[in-house]
């Protein structure tokens, strides 16, 4: 399987603190991709990293990949109380009939953060 | 708002019920998804579709019908659900199957069976 594994579980932090994210998965990938969800709500997309890529930037987030590890981290810098929310990595599962191009994403159990103000 | 909207947001049926949820999206995009969200599990990928042709079914029980009328509608219709199938429903689009694309999600319908 190449699902996502995030790690922690559960993070709780201060406001203005930095949230560190890890994700591990199993098979070989071309693209990660990480989501934020609030509660009850539906997953907004945050940033994709490709595998030819090391290290990519958005606003205050910071995504790395180590392919060689199999792993991925989201960094999110000078948190604020509105970052709490479940964090999800995706990787892709190759559709064998579509030459390996096309393909579903899928998501690991999450990161659920809480910025305290 | 991110361009897929989901109604109804919350529904509550017994078990002998037939209802249908509703998923559309104004982005122009060509592939629909429908996801299971269950407390404590991951994100479980349901159906997909992609220019109305379905081009997964994740083994998903009977009781459970999709329907692709265009690219931009796409509705889940259940009937004699069980009470394990109570979780959040999600709608996804993008631009079409290509993995190179992000998926734009609907905020989800709460579903409730008794």
């Amino acid at each position: 399987s190449q699902q996502g594994e995030e790690d922690p579980q559960a993070l709780s932090i201060q406001e203005g603190e930095n949230a560190t994210m890890n994700c591990s998965y199993k098979t070989s990938i071309n693209n990660l991709q990480w989501y934020r969800q609030n509660s009850g709500r539906g997953l907004v997309h945050l940033i994709l990293i490709r595998s030819n890529e090391r290290e990519k930037h958005s606003g205050r987030l910071r995504v790395t990949l180590d392919t060689s590890k199999k792993s991925s981290s989201l960094l999110i810098t000078a948190s604020r109380a509105a970052d709490t929310a479940s964090y999800f990595c995706a990787t892709v599962a190759s559709l064998l009939n579509y030459g390996g191009s096309q393909g579903n994403l899928i998501f690991g159990k999450g990161t659920k953060l809480s910025v305290k103000p | 708002e991110t361009g897929v909207t989901q109604t109804p947001r919350h529904l509550v049926m017994g078990m002998t019920n037939k209802k249908s949820l509703k998923c559309e999206q104004h982005l122009g995009h060509n592939a629909m998804y429908w996801y299971k969200q269950s407390a404590k599990k991951p994100l479980e990928l349901m159906f997909v579709y992609n220019f109305k042709e379905q081009t997964e079914n994740n083994s998903v029980p009977s009781r459970f019908s999709p329907e692709c009328p265009n690219s931009s509608h796409l509705f889940l219709h259940l009937h004699t659900l069980q009470p394990e199938d109570s979780a959040l429903y999600l709608c996804a689009s993008s631009q079409d199957l290509s993995q190179f694309y992000e998926q734009y999600f609907g905020p989800g319908t709460r579903l409730t069976v008794t």
